[in-house]
């Protein structure tokens, strides 16, 4: 099944903003909302920004999203030694009736 | 507090059977949606099945259609995967997340706000 494309890594230094592109296509991120997952290394994925720019409880407002046509980003401001890890992009997907997740971005903080 | 506990995992020889438990509670588990997500040692996270709540809808990634099967049990707060003709590629941590519906007008959209701690399923003979 069709997977959305992420670049597989991303780096900064402390206090640096970094971006993470996510690109789809019309029958998901085109119709529907992008959730973004952060997961910390050996840990389970967490909820990190949910329909396109929402924040949890919980998360810093550091962390930002945004999502135009197809495709959606996801913006860290401030950045922390603590934030590195995998991002994920996912959206439902309306043509297939699956979710799709996009491949994860390693990040690394330098 | 919300709390989702997977167990059930370990090692299967390819073609065997296994069933996944993930046990929901600190919330009203009747009342919301769940989903399966597998991921791969060193792969990105894999969608693989959904039920919706009171189990009348369910969907599948074709990746485990026909060989896997989503179910709950409302009553036990009880969630459930039956992974039957196990493959190599079938190794993984399976992770249960609950489903948020969030809605603005007529529009509802979901999103994975709690997940499990996941357990790990090895095939391999």
């Amino acid at each position: 099944q069709s997977m959305l494309t992420q670049p597989p890594s991303a780096s900064g230094t402390p206090g640096q903003r970094v971006t993470i592109s996510c690109s789809g296509s019309t029958s998901n991120i085109g119709r529907n909302i992008v959730n973004w997952y952060q997961q910390l290394p050996g840990t389970a994925p967490k909820l990190l920004i949910y329909s396109n720019n929402q924040w949890p409880s919980g998360v810093p407002d550091r962390f930002s999203g945004s999502k135009s046509g197809t495709s959606a980003s996801l913006a860290i401001s401030g950045l922390q030694s603590e934030d590195e890890a995998d991002y994920y992009c996912a959206a439902w997907d309306d043509s297939l009736k699956v979710w799709v997740f996009g491949g994860g971005t390693k990040l690394a903080v330098l | 507090e919300v709390q989702l506990v997977e167990s059930g995992g370990g090692l299967v020889q390819p073609g065997g059977s296994l069933r996944l438990s993930c046990a929901a509670s600190g919330f009203t588990f009747s009342t919301f949606e769940m989903d399966w997500v597998r991921q791969a040692p060193g792969k990105g996270l894999e969608w693989l099945s959904y039920i919706s709540n009171g189990g009348s809808t369910t969907y599948y990634a074709d990746s485990v259609k026909g060989r896997f099967t989503i179910s709950r049990d409302d009553a036990k707060n009880l969630l459930y995967l039956q992974m039957n003709s196990l493959r190599d590629e079938d190794t993984a941590v399976y992770y249960c997340a609950r489903d948020r519906r969030v809605c603005s007008g007529i529009y509802c959209y979901t999103h994975f706000d709690y997940w499990g701690q996941g357990t790990l399923v090895a095939v391999s003979s």
